[in-house]
């Protein structure tokens, strides 16, 4: 079956950027998203980007896709505590109507 | 909207005792999954409906667990009997469409306990 991967944890400093990669093995995908995981709360979606888009910023996010080598990337700016979670890369295709998630990135910001 | 909507939040019970986790989605999404989150295992899907209508229970691990979607509003996710390696946090997600933007919409989880 289709599989999404993405390293297990990251530390980084306050002020610093995250960047958050992923790989995925399906060619069919349509959509990508970053889900973002609070402590005791469910998974929010933080933000997606078409597949036939490379490039998407919102705010201090920028989501980095490059579709030939099935890579997608979460660049956090200036990194703050409250951005201490654990990140979801997910994706989905018009294939069927199941959103394949990663394992999860779990960021730990140092002060 | 008051979100996707899971009680209760946590629930500890004893080996051998029925489990019942329950879900309201959000008004008008027409799909429901219900996952479950284990620190091994990462997000697993155990089932979803489309419309009421279960679409894909694959995931569920054993006849021990069984969903139900009466009506639009509400779902079910039992577990019976309930065994040590069920404890989990189970996720039950909504959304309006699939292959979309929207994702799912996902609710605070049941942290479930089986001593």
């Amino acid at each position: 079956g289709e599989d999404v991967e993405q390293s297990l944890f990251l530390s980084v400093r306050e002020g610093d950027s995250s960047v958050i990669n992923c790989t995925y093995t399906d060619s069919s995908s349509t959509y990508l998203y970053w889900y973002k995981q609070e402590p005791g709360a469910g998974l929010q979606l933080l933000t997606y980007i078409f597949s036939n888009m490379d490039m998407k910023q919102d705010q201090r996010l920028t989501v980095l896709l490059n579709k030939k080598d099935k890579h997608l990337s979460l660049r956090i700016a200036d990194t703050q505590t409250g951005d201490s979670a654990i990140y979801f890369c997910a994706e989905s295709s018009n294939r069927d109507d199941k959103i394949i998630f990663g394992k999860g990135t779990r960021l730990h910001i140092l002060p | 909207d008051a979100g996707v909507i899971q009680s209760p939040r946590h629930e500890v019970t004893e080996m051998g005792q029925e489990v019942t986790l329950r879900c309201k989605p959000i008004s008008g999404h027409d799909y429901l999954f219900w996952y479950r989150q284990t620190m091994m295992r990462g997000l697993e899907l155990l089932i979803y409906f489309n419309n009421n209508v279960p679409i894909d229970d694959s995931g569920m691990p054993e006849d021990r667990f069984s969903a139900k979607m009466p009506n639009a509003s509400f779902s079910t996710l039992k577990i019976q009997p309930s065994e040590p390696r069920d404890s989990a946090v189970y996720f039950c997600a909504s959304s309006p469409q699939t292959g979309s933007f929207y994702g799912y919409t996902f609710g605070s989880g049941t942290r479930l306990t089986v001593v």
